[in-house]
């Protein structure tokens, strides 16, 4: 799989868009990008994945660059309930082994 | 409509003592899985079924055992438990294996003494 980069943290005020970005400039061709995120204690959960063009869903957009070497996922209107680590995955879709998670970006909404 | 439910949230086991994780789901997903999250290593695969009647092992099997119940049931059995085995673990599920997003449970939190 390949590797990711995401900043250490970001902030964000309540009701603003979040926008966290992700490198992961060696992905291939048949590599998806997935982001989970991990609130204190609970499990992970998953958000939205793409593979080269844009996706919405109820929760985020994924906008993924044209070279496909970076993506954003956008919380269009972030709520205390949003702060949580948010993870970058690429993997090819033929199995989920070992999830390495990586550090990613602490995410901390603010009144 | 629940997703994936752990139980129990919390527990302490002696060494050599055993135990089930239970874990269910109400997506009717056809994969499961178990996982084991440790400080700084990531999420790795104990066992999964990819779907009903099938189980395999994943990254870190020794130590475990799986049964598959049914579609919405898949348990983990420590029959043994060592303090290596202290950890987080969550269980998963997706629609199928592979391509298909994992939706995890909340966790079982175990510490083996």
């Amino acid at each position: 799989d390949a590797k990711t980069t995401q900043p250490t943290s970001m902030d964000c005020a309540e009701g603003r868009a979040a926008n966290l970005p992700c490198n992961h400039s060696t992905i291939s061709g048949n590599e998806y990008v997935y982001w989970y995120r991990q609130i204190h204690s609970q499990g992970p959960q998953y958000i939205i994945h793409g593979l080269k063009n844009n996706e919405t869903n109820e929760m985020a957009s994924l906008i993924i660059t044209e070279d496909r070497k970076s993506s954003t996922l956008i919380l269009p209107h972030a709520t205390l309930r949003d702060t949580a680590v948010y993870y970058c995955i690429v993997r090819v879709g033929n199995s989920w082994g070992k999830l390495q998670f990586g550090s990613g970006t602490q995410v901390v909404v603010t009144p | 409509n629940a997703g994936v439910t752990q139980t129990p949230k919390f527990q302490v086991l002696k060494t050599g003592q055993s135990m089930t994780l239970q874990c269910a789901q109400d997506m009717n997903h056809n994969s499961m899985y178990w996982y084991r999250q440790d400080p700084g290593m990531g999420l790795r695969l104990i066992y999964y079924s990819a779907s009903e009647g099938t189980t395999d092992k994943g990254e870190v099997p020794n130590g475990y055992n799986v049964s598959r119940l049914n579609k919405r049931e898949f348990s983990l059995r420590l029959e043994s438990a060592a303090p290596s085995q202290t950890s987080v673990y969550f269980c998963a599920s997706s629609e199928n294996h592979g391509l298909s997003p994992l939706h995890f449970g909340n966790g079982t939190r175990l510490t083996v003494t």
